[in-house]
């Protein structure tokens, strides 16, 4: 069964360091997203990415984060200089066209920033 | 704006018992809603979804959920629990329209399964 992948598992970084969380969402699905979840709060919706472009953004995503989808299969969440408050697990998730929004997702990244 | 409300933060129950999970929420228009399970260290699960039809839709693991509109509720229901359904339980609402389907998740209710 295809599946949402992520790479890497845990990320450890320092407060400042720029990281890049790789996802690759399933093949034929158009529909991209990125959440996050602080340790023991709710799943939060970061932004959404369609058509090589943002289509949807929450305030969390401010001008620290950017979204690409470089090549055919990767979609990556870059942070530029990250902060102790973006310690969180970040999920990626796509989905087909259309209704149903069915979103599938993948096994997160944890992100440590010390 | 949408919103999510899950009121009961932990529930534990035996192995065997039956379950219900609440799930309120808070939208002007039809909603999308889903139910998603998270193991622990685990990813998000997709239990089972509503979009129109029949207002009883079940999903895996022997899962079931009841959409009610005049309560705005999604609750899901298990007859019988297993020791494996021990989990955190998270219901989602997602918007149509203008939309690009972003989802609106609830606080989550942890289950923990006595033997």
């Amino acid at each position: 069964e295809p599946e949402v992948t992520q790479t890497p598992s845990h990320q450890v970084t320092q407060m400042g360091q720029e990281v890049i969380l790789r996802c690759v969402p399933i093949s034929n699905h158009l529909y991209f997203y990125w959440y996050r979840q602080i340790l023991g709060q709710k799943v939060e919706f970061l932004v959404s990415f369609y058509n090589n472009e943002i289509s949807e953004k929450s305030e969390i995503f401010d001008d620290q984060f950017s979204v690409e989808r470089p090549d055919g299969s990767n979609f990556t969440l870059k942070i530029r200089s990250t902060k102790l408050e973006d310690s969180a697990m970040y999920f990626c998730a796509s989905r087909v066209g259309g209704t149903p929004y069915e979103q599938y997702f993948g096994p997160g990244t944890r992100l440590t920033v010390t | 704006a949408q919103s999510v409300t899950q009121p009961d933060i932990h529930i534990t129950v035996s192995e065997g018992a039956s379950l219900e999970l609440r799930c309120n929420y808070s939208y002007g228009a039809t909603p999308y809603l889903f139910w998603y399970v998270q193991s622990p260290g685990q990813g998000l699960q997709l239990l089972l979804k509503y979009f129109s039809g029949d207002t009883l839709v079940q999903g895996i693991k022997g899962f079931e959920a009841e959409f009610k509109r005049s309560q705005s509720s999604f609750n899901l229901r298990k007859p019988s629990v297993h020791w494996s359904d021990a989990a955190e339980y998270f219901c989602a609402v997602g918007a149509g329209g203008t939309s690009y389907g972003k989802l609106t998740f609830g606080q989550g209710t942890i289950l923990t399964v006595h033997p």
